[in-house]
C-alpha cells in the first residue's frame, strides 16, 4: 500500500483558499490519488481524484507534482461548511473496486 | 434524492444478539462496500461486492456476513454481537475509478 502523510491539522480563514498538502512518495504508476472529507457525524464525501494531470471540479482543484510524489488539494474560497477531516488516499483499482485505506487525515478548521 | 441510504441509523443491542443493517443505492453503481469506523475514527474497509459477487473481504470475522440480493442492495448481518463490534458502519458504492458515495452511517452500540 502506498502510504500518505498529511499534517494532522490546519486552519484557514473563511473566504481564503485552503491548500491541503499530501505526500505519497511511494506511489506507483497505476495508483490514483483520491481526496475525501468527513464532516462531523456524516459519511465520507468524495471530493476529487487524479492520476497524473491536475484536476478541477465544482468542489476543489487537485494539483499533482510531476513526479507524483505529492499533491495539494485546493479549496478556492473556503466556507465554514468546509470544516472537516480531509483524507488523501492513493490506491489502484482492483477488479472494478476501489480498496481505499483511510489514514488519520488533516483536520481543517475554517475560522470566521 | 438519497443516493446511498442505510437503515437503521442507530442500533443499540445486547451482546450475543444477531442484527442486520440494510443498504441501498439508487446510483446504478456496480460496486458496493461496507466500512467500519471505530472509536478512534479510523475507517476500514470490510467488504466489497461487484455485481453481487464478493471481491474484497478484509479478514473480517465470519460473524459478519454480507448479502447482496441485487446490485442496488448490500446488507450486513452480524451474528453473536460483541462489545468490540460497537462502531459506525458505512455503506458505499462506486462505479469504476470514480469516487465512492457513502451512506450516512449506522451507529451500532453493543451493551
Amino acid at each position: 500500500d502506498a502510504k500518505t502523510t498529511q499534517p494532522p491539522s490546519m486552519d484557514c480563514a473563511e473566504g481564503r483558499a485552503a491548500n491541503l498538502p499530501c505526500n505519497h512518495s511511494t506511489i506507483s504508476g497505476n495508483e490514483y490519488v483520491y481526496w475525501y472529507r468527513q464532516i462531523h457525524s456524516q459519511g465520507p464525501q468524495y471530493i476529487i481524484h487524479g492520476l497524473k494531470n491536475n484536476e478541477t471540479n465544482e468542489m476543489a482543484s487537485l494539483i499533482i507534482t510531476e513526479d507524483r510524489k505529492s499533491s495539494t488539494l485546493i479549496l478556492p474560497h473556503a466556507t465554514l461548511r468546509d470544516t472537516a477531516v480531509y483524507y488523501c488516499i492513493v490506491r489502484p483499482i482492483i477488479q472494478g473496486a476501489q480498496k481505499l485505506v483511510f489514514g488519520q487525515g488533516t483536520r481543517l478548521t475554517i475560522n470566521p | 434524492d438519497t443516493a446511498v441510504s442505510q437503515t437503521p441509523k442507530y442500533l443499540v443491542t445486547q451482546m450475543g444478539n444477531d442484527k442486520s443493517i440494510k443498504c441501498e443505492q439508487n446510483l446504478g453503481h456496480d460496486t458496493m462496500y461496507w466500512y467500519k469506523q471505530d472509536s478512534k475514527k479510523f475507517l476500514k474497509i470490510m467488504f466489497s461486492y461487484n455485481n453481487k459477487e464478493l471481491i474484497i473481504n478484509e479478514t473480517v470475522p465470519n460473524r459478519f456476513s454480507p448479502k447482496s440480493p441485487d446490485k442496488a442492495h448490500l446488507n450486513l448481518h452480524i451474528n453473536s454481537l460483541e462489545l468490540g463490534d460497537s462502531a459506525v458502519y458505512f455503506c458505499a458504492s462506486s462505479a469504476g475509478p470514480l469516487g465512492k458515495y457513502f451512506g450516512p452511517g449506522t451507529r451500532l452500540t453493543v451493551t
